[in-house]
């Protein structure tokens, strides 16, 4: 089994939906939670950053965390075509070191 | 965010040549540096971890004498692919990170390299 499994999709959806993008892990020791953005030939960007369970805002991007189900979550709301792009999650036990990355799912968001 | 240059972000080079990739931060002096390794449609996979001055951290099953890593000074670090093969074909990213665990680490724009 995996660490972190993540769908790598395609998922394509219109612009203005809410897209819902996921990962499962299996080592209860995960503290920190992120999820990054990479777009094509680009190394990843970070999006948002999470520490323990509970939610986080920023602008049109929510991340949750739910420790009792190893399952962390991003939801892009009003998605635009520039969203286009494969988003990773990733965690790690301790800050930003030894991170373990999901596959990425690739997301289009079209006009 | 802080800036990360990866060069070269292509490569092709012939099967038992070996490659140097450079990873610089411009803007920071990074402490530490990561180097991933990732497949098409796979996850990117830590290879291994430098800090200035002191050799790299190796993640289980990265051959050391392989993937040489070489941390000098607090922006740049190397990593050298020797004597390249086919299986070795793969994008590389590295990040870079000032200070302590917490602080983010940025990411380079990756070299994809292929061996033929």
């Amino acid at each position: 089994q995996k660490e972190v499994e993540q769908d790598p999709g395609p998922l394509s959806v219109p612009e203005g939906a809410i897209v819902s993008l996921n990962c499962t892990y299996s080592n209860s020791a995960f503290q920190y939670f992120m999820w990054y953005r990479q777009y094509s030939r680009k190394g990843p960007e970070l999006l948002m950053y999470t520490y323990s369970s509970g939610n986080k805002e920023d602008g049109r991007f929510t991340a949750q965390v739910d420790k009792s189900s190893k399952y962390i979550s991003l939801f892009i709301r009003d998605s635009q075509p520039s969203d286009s792009a494969t988003y990773l999650c990733a965690m790690s036990v301790g800050g930003y070191n030894k991170l373990i990355f999901g596959a990425g799912t690739r997301l289009a968001v079209h006009p | 965010g802080a800036v990360v240059s990866q060069h070269p972000s292509r490569v092709i080079c012939k099967s038992g040549t070996s490659v140097k990739i450079e990873c610089r931060s411009l803007d920071f002096q990074a402490t530490t540096m990561f180097w991933y390794r990732q497949f098409p449609k796979k996850s990117l996979m830590l290879m291994a971890t430098s800090n200035e001055g002191s050799k790299a951290t190796y993640e289980q099953g990265v051959e050391k004498d392989k993937f040489l890593i070489n941390h000098a000074s607090l922006t740049l670090s190397t990593l050298t692919v020797t004597s390249a093969h086919p299986e070795d074909s793969s994008f590389y990213i590295c990040s870079a990170r000032a200070g302590r665990t917490n602080t983010e680490a940025f990411f380079g724009q990756g070299t994809r390299l292929t061996v033929v």
